[in-house]
């Protein structure tokens, strides 16, 4: 079984300031684990994934996540928040095992203030 | 360009009228899914398919179908919607069934059952 918690359904921030969105998950393999935003009106895009090589993961846009396997987190982080990162953003876990499945979060809203 | 297609974008209907929602893949991927997206809930799978002819039910395939009989398409059939079934939904399809591949999302429909 595998599950995935998005711990705020929105964050608030400043343009300029630090980006945290945070993201526990549960699974009973060795996981994969992604982040999707969506922007208004639009498809998923992928931001960037883990695949159990290196724990700290650079994706597009200068977000990047940490997997800490013993605190069962896969947080994204930007240090500078600019304007056209407000979207919705989703953790997702896929864990494998016997059945091919993709678990999502329930979405964290991000908007961004000038 | 590689991308996901759907159509139509948007649709209005009434109960019990069927319909079909396209959907189209130019990049040769064997796997493709259905989603759909209500607030609050995140992505809650309807059907993959795993290649020409493979099709299995996800989370919520109640009140849907679907075929593979192209690999390029995964069409999403509501042979009597009812209201419940108003909804933001998602194609997606990638190279394959592994837990570290990457999703690619079509630009969505937006359906209201009335």
């Amino acid at each position: 079984a595998q599950s995935v918690t998005q711990l705020d359904s929105h964050v608030s921030v400043s343009e300029g300031t630090p980006v945290l969105l945070r993201c526990n998950y549960s699974s009973s393999y060795s996981p994969s684990l992604f982040w999707y935003v969506q922007h208004p009106n639009k498809g998923l895009q992928l931001l960037l994934k883990y695949t159990s090589a290196a724990t700290l993961v650079k994706g597009i846009n200068g977000f990047e996540a940490e997997f800490k396997k013993s605190e069962t987190s896969f947080h994204l982080t930007k240090p500078s928040a600019h304007m056209s990162d407000a979207a919705e953003y989703f953790c997702v876990v896929s864990a494998g095992g016997s059945n091919y499945k993709l678990t999502f979060g329930k979405g964290t809203l991000l908007t961004v203030n000038p | 360009e590689a991308q996901v297609t759907q159509n139509p974008r948007y649709l209005i209907t009434v109960t019990g009228k069927k319909l079909t929602v396209t959907c189209s893949q130019n990049m040769n991927h064997e796997y493709m899914s259905w989603y759909r997206q209500d607030p609050g809930l995140g992505l809650r799978q309807i059907y993959y398919s795993m290649n020409v002819e493979v099709t299995d039910k996800g989370d919520v395939p109640e009140g849907y179908k679907v075929s593979r009989k192209e690999k390029r398409n995964f069409p999403l059939i509501l042979e009597s919607p009812s209201p419940n079934q108003t909804s933001l939904y998602f194609c997606a399809s990638s190279l394959s069934i592994g837990r570290t591949d990457t999703q690619y999302f079509g630009p969505g429909t937006r359906l209201t059952v009335l």
